[in-house]
């Protein structure tokens, strides 16, 4: 149980064009996901907390109007990359809290390998 | 300020010994801690997590120790076999309404036949 599916597994796009992943929480409603990004060999850097049916929380030194989050229903939370830039090229991987304090309490997605030429 | 860290990038074990992987954090107030598996392209795999009111907890071949006075957590993994070979994520969360995991950077750890 508590499967998160995330979609596209790549994407590759042109500079300047925007993007949107999809996150579904496919057997569970998720109250809050969250988005990452992973640099190579890096950390995963939480950018953003997503709150279905209010405005997301960022992280400092993400730009909303960058990186915009919608998560209008219990099951699907979006993240779009707006007129994105090579510098932009990632892996973006959501998460879902599915109940806190006790065994996993975070289910992730398989992310997304953006890349922007 | 990097609340969550893992100094040593990487680690390598022959098949069947012990594998120890550790973490220290900075942040008193966190009080759960997970370990996650992960291989390129792909999303964290969940393996084991511990309570602070804990000081072990134990899953098949994977053992989690909380040492909440240096602030340090360490992952064994016995024994070790080749398919352990990823990356391994050290996280840390303060629960509750808003809780929300913090990463460490990760340690590459390589199980030798």
């Amino acid at each position: 149980g508590a499967v998160v599916s995330q979609h596209p597994s790549w994407v590759i796009c042109k500079s300047g064009t925007s993007v949107k992943i999809e996150c579904r929480s496919l057997d569970f409603q998720a109250t809050t996901m969250f988005w990452y990004r992973q640099f190579p060999k890096q950390s995963l850097m939480l950018m953003a907390t997503s709150n279905e049916g209010s405005k997301a929380t960022y992280e400092q030194g993400v730009e909303k109007d960058k990186f915009l989050i919608n998560h209008a229903s219990l099951t699907l939370s979006t993240l779009t990359v707006t007129s994105a830039h090579p510098e932009d090229s990632s892996f973006y991987i959501c998460s879902a809290r599915v109940h806190l304090g006790q065994g996993n309490g975070y289910t992730f997605g398989s992310g997304t390998r953006l890349t922007v030429v | 300020d990097q609340q969550v860290k893992q100094n040593s990038p990487s680690l390598s074990v022959q098949e069947g010994r012990i594998s120890i992987l550790n973490c220290d954090y900075t942040n008193s107030m966190f009080d759960y801690f997970l370990w996650y598996k992960k291989y390129p392209a792909e999303g964290p795999t969940f393996l084991i997590s511990i309570s602070s009111i804990k000081d072990k907890n134990e899953d098949g071949r994977f053992t989690v120790f909380l040492n909440k006075s240096a602030k340090h957590l360490s992952l064994h993994i016995v024994p070790s076999q080749p398919g352990d070979s990823a990356v391994y994520f050290c996280a840390a969360a303060q629960t509750g309404a808003n809780s929300k995991l913090t990463f460490g950077k990760g340690i590459t750890l390589s199980v030798r036949p």
